[in-house]
């Protein structure tokens, strides 16, 4: 099984500054790395897929980068909604997802 | 527009089974895999296992072999999540998820199933 681990497990950052989120996988997954974003009470929704391609509707602050084992979600100008838990996830051999990063208003 | 609908919350007692749904709608249901995703009480995202409805194709997650059935029944669009014996470790959040290019791109609202007796 490919293990995901995300860090930091809570990132406090201010609106207006820029979030930068590391997912690392215990072997490589290529570029079959996807990202989420659930908020409280709701379902995840989908933000990256293939490492960097931004799914439907997701606005350009958010961006996704890396290969193989080391990935990045970056959110450049953090908005008020922005703040939620994120999840990245590898389906290079069927799916994991890491535990998860908290962002939390600094 | 894609929606995937999941059937209402249940509470149950240990020893109960349970089948839980999931109705696509707005896509050719037949042509995405389904999957099953567990969040348990304040925790990250389980895969369980998926489906292809076209022809029932089914991969279960090693965690959750024997413990969960997953089926579909392609003529209603609807995908299902089932136990046959529940236990209080169930209690979790249950969403399903369509397939997209490899990740999950629409899901379901969730449904919260609770066991305790």
């Amino acid at each position: 099984e490919i293990v995901m681990t995300q860090s930091p497990a809570t990132l406090s950052v201010s609106p207006g500054e820029r979030a930068t989120l590391s997912c690392r996988a215990s072997q490589s997954v290529s570029s079959n790395l996807a990202w989420y974003q659930q908020k409280p009470g709701q379902a995840p929704r989908l933000l990256i897929y293939g490492a960097s391609i931004r799914a439907t509707g997701i606005p350009a602050r958010f961006s996704g980068s890396g290969s193989g084992t080391e990935f990045t979600l970056t959110i450049s100008i953090l908005q008020s909604e922005d703040f939620a838990v994120y999840y990245c996830q590898q389906y290079n051999n069927w799916y994991t997802f890491g535990q998860g990063t908290k962002l939390e208003i600094k | 527009e894609v929606q995937l609908v999941q059937s209402g919350a249940e509470v149950k007692k240990p020893g109960e089974s349970l089948k839980i749904s999931c109705k696509g709608s707005g896509y050719s249901f037949t042509s995405y895999w389904i999957g099953w995703v567990r969040q348990m009480p304040g925790k990250g995202l389980e895969w369980m296992g998926i489906i292809y409805p076209g022809d029932s194709d089914t991969r279960y997650s090693p965690s959750f072999q024997g413990q969960v059935t997953i089926s579909a029944d392609k003529s209603i669009s609807t995908a299902y999540l089932q136990w046959s014996s529940l236990k209080a470790s169930d209690t979790a959040m249950y969403y399903c998820a369509r397939k997209g290019a490899g990740d999950f791109d629409y899901w379901g609202q969730g449904t919260l199933v609770t066991v305790s007796s």
